[in-house]
């Protein structure tokens, strides 16, 4: 099956530009999406078809894609973005697959 | 607005079958993909399987023989079936929609604990 894989842990100082990266050899780049996991909470969408924001999702947040490597850039990290972040994709058999998730650290 | 919740047993004996439903309001399920993921304690998230709204499915393959996903658009519910559950199987289960041919999640269920436990 298809595997998608993260940096398991990123720090960052507060202010500062991180870029979480996931790669996959079958990554169908055009469906990457990235979610926000805070402890005891469900996942929320912040970026979707690999680079656009949803309603209500800081302009902080964005997302870009190079060869097998999907991106998600935080611009200016706060405090709040301190959380789990997950890629995931649509692969190339229909199923769906996230990503080993990376811990931020602010 | 649109939300998820899910509901079900919190605890399944090992061997049994473990059932939840996923009840949807504030928006129709029609045209939509419908879908279930888990995460077990302090592991990530894994996808487990999605219906559309015309009861077509898929699922991991990694899961595929114990799993079934159904939905009952009268009732604005999805359900899931996992069979012969072991401690393996205990986890955070969450629902949530399929964002349309994008295929990522807009919205997700709060999750419900489910412990696989003699």
């Amino acid at each position: 099956s298809s595997e998608l894989t993260q940096d398991p842990v990123v720090s960052v100082d507060l202010g500062q530009t991180i870029r979480l990266t996931c790669q996959g050899d079958s990554l169908t780049k055009s469906f990457v999406s990235w979610y926000q996991q805070k402890p005891g909470q469900a996942p929320l969408l912040v970026i979707f078809a690999k680079s656009s924001r949803p309603s209500g999702i800081p302009d902080r947040f964005s997302g870009s894609s190079y060869g097998n490597t999907a991106s998600l850039t935080i611009t200016g990290a706060q405090a709040e973005d301190e959380a789990d972040y997950y890629c995931h994709s649509r692969d190339n058999s229909g199923n769906l697959v996230f990503g080993t998730g990376t811990r931020v650290t602010v | 607005q649109v939300q998820l919740r899910e509901s079900g047993p919190g605890l399944v004996k090992p061997s049994e079958t473990l059932s939840l439903n996923c009840t949807v309001s504030g928006v129709s399920m029609s045209s939509y993909y419908w879908s279930w993921i888990r995460q077990s304690p302090g592991e990530g998230l894994e996808w487990i399987g999605y219906v559309y709204y015309s009861g077509s499915t898929n699922y991991n393959p990694s899961l595929k023989s114990r799993v079934s996903i159904s939905i009952d658009t009268s009732k604005n519910r999805f359900s899931l079936k996992l069979a012969a559950v072991t401690a393996a199987d205990t986890a955070t289960y969450y629902c949530a929609r399929v964002m349309g041919q994008l295929w990522a999640f807009d919205y997700w269920g709060q999750g419900t604990r489910v412990t696989v436990s003699s």
